[in-house]
């Protein structure tokens, strides 16, 4: 069972679209992030969710808006996507905790042509 | 301000040799946690290791073991008779102000290993 499954894993779509991609995490923990890994492979949070309410927002454009129907799920909605928004994201989850270890799962590469 | 510095961008060995991955962090907490992540070519991140800062004893597991040295603020990663199956780009990361509680991570740039046959 994958702990923490992402959907789409390739996704490519033109300049203007709106996407989404889906996460579920199966490890019952109460915190879930979305991180973004760029071209030079450099990794950052975007956004983090604890029992459904927003932690993180690292200045992220408002483009990019993420929901949490509930602890299990955190979705990533992009609208009006441009270029620089190719890039892998992935989700993650935690229990919140101080050093908790954070579980990735395997990655949503997003390519915008 | 939280940073990690991984100083080796890329690393090829030949299979068998032992290779060192340096990771150095900055940080003004005294309480906070470093790990490790592999991520192979197939892309997905996998986790490796967490290290809190009141336990500086070495790990070892299999053929990986970590030297945490608070002294230098260095905990780098060593793999012992590196095999193909270990080319992947290896992270290391902080916690970011744990007091926060916010479970963030600070990633290094990452070390990519090649390991030939």
């Amino acid at each position: 069972d994958t702990a923490v499954s992402q959907t789409p894993k390739y996704l490519v779509t033109q300049m203007g679209n709106d996407k989404s991609i889906k996460c579920e995490q199966n490890l019952g923990h109460d915190t879930m992030y979305w991180y973004k890994q760029d071209s030079k492979k450099f990794l950052k949070i975007m956004f983090s969710y604890n029992n459904k309410e927003l932690i993180i927002n690292e200045t992220v454009p408002n483009r990019f808006s993420p929901k949490s129907p509930d602890k299990a799920h955190l979705n990533l909605h992009i609208n009006s996507l441009e270029l620089g928004d190719s890039a892998v994201y992935f989700c993650a989850s935690s229990q919140l905790g101080p050093g908790n270890t954070i579980y990735f799962g395997e990655g949503s590469w997003l390519t915008v042509v | 301000a939280q940073k990690v510095t991984q100083a080796q961008t890329e690393i090829s060995v030949v299979e068998k040799e032992d290779v060192t991955l340096d990771c150095v962090y900055e940080t003004r907490d005294t309480t906070y946690y470093l790990f490790w992540y592999k991520q192979p070519p197939s892309g997905e991140l996998v986790f490796l290791i967490r290290r809190n800062s009141f336990d500086e004893q070495n790990e070892i597991s299999g053929r990986y073991s970590w030297n945490f040295q608070k002294s230098t603020s260095s905990f780098n990663f060593t793999i012992t008779a590196s095999q193909v199956v270990d080319s992947a780009v290896y992270f290391c990361a902080l916690t970011d102000r744990p007091s926060s509680n916010t479970g963030k991570l600070i990633f290094g740039q990452g070390t990519t290993l090649q390991v030939k046959p």
